[in-house]
């Protein structure tokens, strides 16, 4: 069974301290690793997709990193508008169909 | 484009109505899917479709059916509505391909008294 777990449950940081969020994960035939953003009341926005172990995105001041086991979502910097959900799901072929498996999200507050 | 679009953004239901859920895409994608989300829990798959006729069970199936009857549409229906059915619903839209992400509704708040 896919599993994904995200840590910590909840951030919170001043303006300006720089943080890292986890995303861990157990998969068979992984076909991506893909980071959203939620806002309240809203849907996930997409972020990243992660396509193998080594990579790197860059997106402002977030930097998304993936090794065979976790990926990372570093935050540098972060402003009170950075402040949001943040999901990870595993994409993995079932039956032959695609299925985006989600973590719980990570909720960064970002205090001015 | 609007993306994904589905309606109601809220409902209230008693318990044992029934209700269908809307959602329309217009990005001509394949696979289509829908999720709840309970506070702390993230997104749980209830049905997912790989395009029209075709649908398949996610993790929490019970007490839900769906359709795809076009590419474009994907509905949810609610039979028998039951206050652990209580959640936040959203639907996604993918295109083929291993690696594409996926696109999200606004949701739907669904409460059942």
């Amino acid at each position: 069974e896919d599993q994904v777990t995200q840590s910590p449950e909840a951030l919170r940081l001043q303006e300006g301290e720089s943080s890292s969020l986890n995303c861990s994960y157990t998969v068979s035939g992984l076909r991506g690793l893909f980071w959203y953003r939620q806002d309240p009341g809203k849907g996930p926005e997409f972020l990243f997709t992660l396509y193998s172990a080594g990579e790197e995105k860059e997106k402002e001041r977030l930097k998304a990193t993936l090794t065979k086991k976790e990926s990372f979502l570093h935050i540098t910097a972060p402003k009170p508008e950075d402040s949001a959900t943040y999901l990870c799901a595993v994409q993995a072929v079932s039956g032959g169909s695609y299925i985006p498996t989600f973590g719980r999200g990570t909720s960064l507050i970002v205090h001015p | 484009n609007a993306g994904v679009t589905q309606t109601p953004k809220f409902r209230i239901l008693k318990i044992g109505q029934s209700m269908t859920l809307q959602c329309t895409q217009d990005m001509n994608h394949n696979y289509m899917y829908w999720y709840r989300q309970d506070p702390g829990m993230g997104l749980k798959l209830i049905y997912y479709s790989v395009g029209a006729g075709i649908t398949d069970k996610g993790e929490v199936p019970n007490g839900y059916n769906v359709s795809r009857s076009t590419t474009e549409d994907f509905p949810l229906r609610l039979e028998l509505a039951a206050p652990s059915q209580t959640s936040v619903y959203f639907c996604a839209s993918k295109g083929t391909g291993g690696y594409t992400e996926a696109f999200f509704g606004q949701g739907t708040r669904l409460t059942v008294v």
